[in-house]
């Protein structure tokens, strides 16, 4: 079962404009990791977040976590083409782990 | 450098047959872990190894087992498939000792018919 949950499940945005991906959990996140898939590919890592509060950034990808470490967003500033893919969040819950347990992801597609 | 290398890329078994997924590590990384992909989910953990030695096992069943060789490579076996274990499985390593951040190999297609 997935004890991640993330919104939405799937987004269609014009190229060049914002958008945002939410993942959330009902427990506390020992460390929160953001991963890209291509449809049906391996996952590239994009962020890891452990602080809360923590913020960080990567060419126009921005993710954050949140000061009660239950929640994370991830932030796309002026989407292109090539940020098409499916986003995946996956968090340690056990403080230290490499057992992560991932959302379902949020499939983007970017239109030029 | 080499990324996480996975093989075969692809495979076709039959119910009930076995099957052997490969899986070598970024140069330097020790620790390995397996997860199971279905189609339009997560991935699923399955089992960590580091150094060798099993760290942790997803709620998977027997069937499914792992070992971890000397050069940090690991093998992934599932015995007696069912048209269930048919996913993308994906391998991925760090390089362990507190430092967590998997990098995932390509992973293996298994459709099991």
């Amino acid at each position: 079962s997935q004890e991640l949950e993330q919104s939405p499940q799937s987004l269609i945005v014009q190229e060049g404009k914002n958008l945002t991906i939410n993942c959330t959990s009902s427990k506390t996140l020992y460390g929160l990791y953001w991963y890209k898939q291509k449809y049906g590919e391996g996952l590239i890592f994009l962020m890891m977040l452990q602080k809360g509060g923590e913020e960080k950034s990567h060419e126009k990808i921005t993710a954050k976590l949140d000061e009660k470490k239950q929640q994370s967003s991830l932030h796309i500033t002026a989407s292109q083409p090539s940020h098409a893919g499916i986003y995946l969040c996956g968090a340690d819950r056990e403080g230290g782990s490499e057992k992560l347990v991932f959302g379902k992801g949020t499939k983007l597609t970017v239109n030029p | 450098d080499a990324g996480v290398t996975q093989s075969p890329t692809h495979l076709i078994k039959t119910r009930g047959q076995h099957v052997t997924l490969r899986c070598s590590p970024i140069s330097g990384h020790k620790s390995v872990s397996w997860y199971q992909q279905v189609l339009g989910q997560g991935p699923q953990f399955i089992f960590q190894y580091y150094e060798k030695e099993e760290r942790g096992r997803g709620n998977f069943p027997d069937r499914f087992s792992a070992r971890q060789f000397p050069n940090y490579s690991s093998e992934l076996n599932v015995n007696a498939l069912l048209l269930g274990d048919s996913a993308l499985y994906l391998c991925a390593s760090s390089i362990g000792q507190g430092i967590n951040t998997q990098y995932f190999g390509p992973g293996t297609r298994l459709t099991v018919l």
